[in-house]
């Protein structure tokens, strides 16, 4: 079946690198995503990979896919306090089109 | 901002209602998404509408339907609320079916 996991919460010092970590059970997911939700906000579409990739960079996001392990992660380097939210893994296969969510990490930040 | 507008921003109601929940995809978008965002639940994928054709659905319950119109905007429509469906309702589009989604801004729906 199709499953995501997240850890709930994720606490790390300003200026410190965060590391968000998820699991999922599909193997045939093609597409994997990092959404963002802040406090009484929508979902931003970070970033995503797809599954023929092993990571993808962008500014100070970096995506790694272990598609052996079904391992996602984000890293968001030199974490901010705008970067306090809940982050949520999600991934789809090819042929299907509901995107699966993981319940969200909520990161928060300590001076 | 997304591009995607949902509608309206906040909605109180009593058990027994119905109401209905407004969708506007991102322009050029043919894919719609519907969600059901509670505390116990996370994020439920409800239903999945292609250039006014249901693809895809999920946990949505019999007392919810939507439909997206030729000018592909969708809605949403929940009746005989109950007080277990307040939670929060996304509206998401992507250009395909297999594309990367964006997601609106949200309905609160708060059933008293």
């Amino acid at each position: 079946g199709e499953d995501v996991e997240q850890s709930l919460f994720l606490s790390v010092r300003e200026g410190d690198s965060s590391v968000i970590n998820c699991t999922y059970t599909d193997s045939s997911s093609t597409y994997l995503y990092w959404y963002k939700q802040e406090p009484g906000a929508g979902l931003q579409l970070l970033t995503y990979i797809f599954s023929n990739m092993d990571m993808k960079q962008d500014q100070r996001l970096t995506v790694l896919l272990n598609k052996k392990d079904k391992h996602l992660s984000l890293r968001i380097a030199d974490t901010q306090t705008g970067d306090s939210a809940i982050y949520f893994c999600a991934e789809r296969n090819s042929s299907a089109s509901k995107i699966i969510f993981g319940s969200g990490t909520r990161l928060s930040i300590r001076p | 901002d997304s591009g995607v507008t949902q509608t309206p921003k906040h909605l109180i109601t009593a058990t027994g209602q119905r109401v209905t929940l407004r969708c506007s995809p991102r322009s050029g978008d043919l894919s719609v998404y519907w969600y059901q965002q509670s505390l116990d639940q996370g994020l439920q994928f409800l239903i999945q509408y292609y250039n006014g054709e249901e693809r895809a659905k999920g946990n949505i319950l019999e007392r919810f339907s939507a439909q997206q119109f030729p000018d592909l905007h969708s809605e949403l429509n929940l009746s005989s609320l109950e007080l277990g469906d307040s939670a929060l309702y996304f509206c998401a589009s992507s250009r395909g079916v297999n594309t990367e989604a964006f997601f609106g801004q949200g309905t609160r729906l708060t059933v008293v």
